[in-house]
């Protein structure tokens, strides 16, 4: 059981886009700034978002994330099908005093 | 380029121990903090722990009391000593520059080094 919750997958049409939520608590999300990482089959995870909203350099616009309350969320637009990965949130959660992941979610490009 | 390569997983029976390294380059080693994030087959990511530049450490409870974290600056390496490992431990297990709970999050990862806890 995951502290940070994302739904198991999402899914949408080339083009098309996709939003992922991330649902916390006060003691991560609610005061802590949020990252999100993309997981490529067979790869290493890679930061896609850092500071809720913030895209570190060479990732494309087409990858937004925005934080609200004890919320986050992820949007994909564009939708591409290199895109077809497993996405996670991130935080620290100041009360376990220690970093917390969500469960992940599987972005399908139907 | 930032260059992370980990080593010293393997097999090892419940019970036992084992040291992970990631010798780390490309960057000024001592100013940043680091991470280790661990994966087991099939499943997400997990938290294991952190260290600051200044050394202070931070675990999660999962591994509390029986992983610890540190790092020789003098090498630019990162360690893990893992104990009383359980095949719970199982895992992919992912050096990464930074600190989870910093503004900047953690990137880039390691390849990993698989630990595989098994009698």
């Amino acid at each position: 059981q995951s502290v940070l919750t994302q739904p198991p997958s999402v899914s949408a049409a080339p083009g098309q886009k996709v939003t992922i939520s991330c649902s916390g608590a006060s003691s991560n999300i609610g005061s802590k700034t949020v990252s999100w990482y993309q997981q490529l089959p067979g790869t290493a995870p890679r930061l896609l978002i850092y500071d809720n909203n913030k895209r570190p350099s060479g990732i494309p616009d087409r990858f937004s994330g925005s934080k609200s309350g004890t919320s986050a969320t992820l949007d994909i637009t564009g939708l591409q099908t290199g895109d077809e990965a497993d996405y996670y949130c991130g935080a620290w959660d100041i009360r376990l005093n220690g970093g917390v992941f969500g469960g992940g979610t599987k972005v399908t490009v139907l | 380029e930032v260059q992370l390569l980990e080593s010293g997983g393997g097999l090892v029976q419940p019970g036992g121990s084992l040291r992970l390294s990631c010798a780390a380059s490309g960057f000024t080693f001592s100013s940043v903090a680091m991470t280790w994030v661990r994966q087991a087959p099939g499943k997400g990511l997990e938290w294991v722990a952190s260290i600051g530049e200044s050394g202070d450490t931070y675990n999660a409870d999962s591994v509390k009391g029986r992983f610890t974290i540190s790092r020789d600056n003098s090498k630019d390496t990162l360690f893990l000593h893992m104990h009383s490992l359980g095949v719970e431990d199982t895992a992919l297990y992912y050096c990464v520059k930074g600190g989870i709970g910093r503004v900047q999050g953690i990137d880039p990862w390691g390849q990993g080094t698989l630990v595989t806890v098994s009698s």
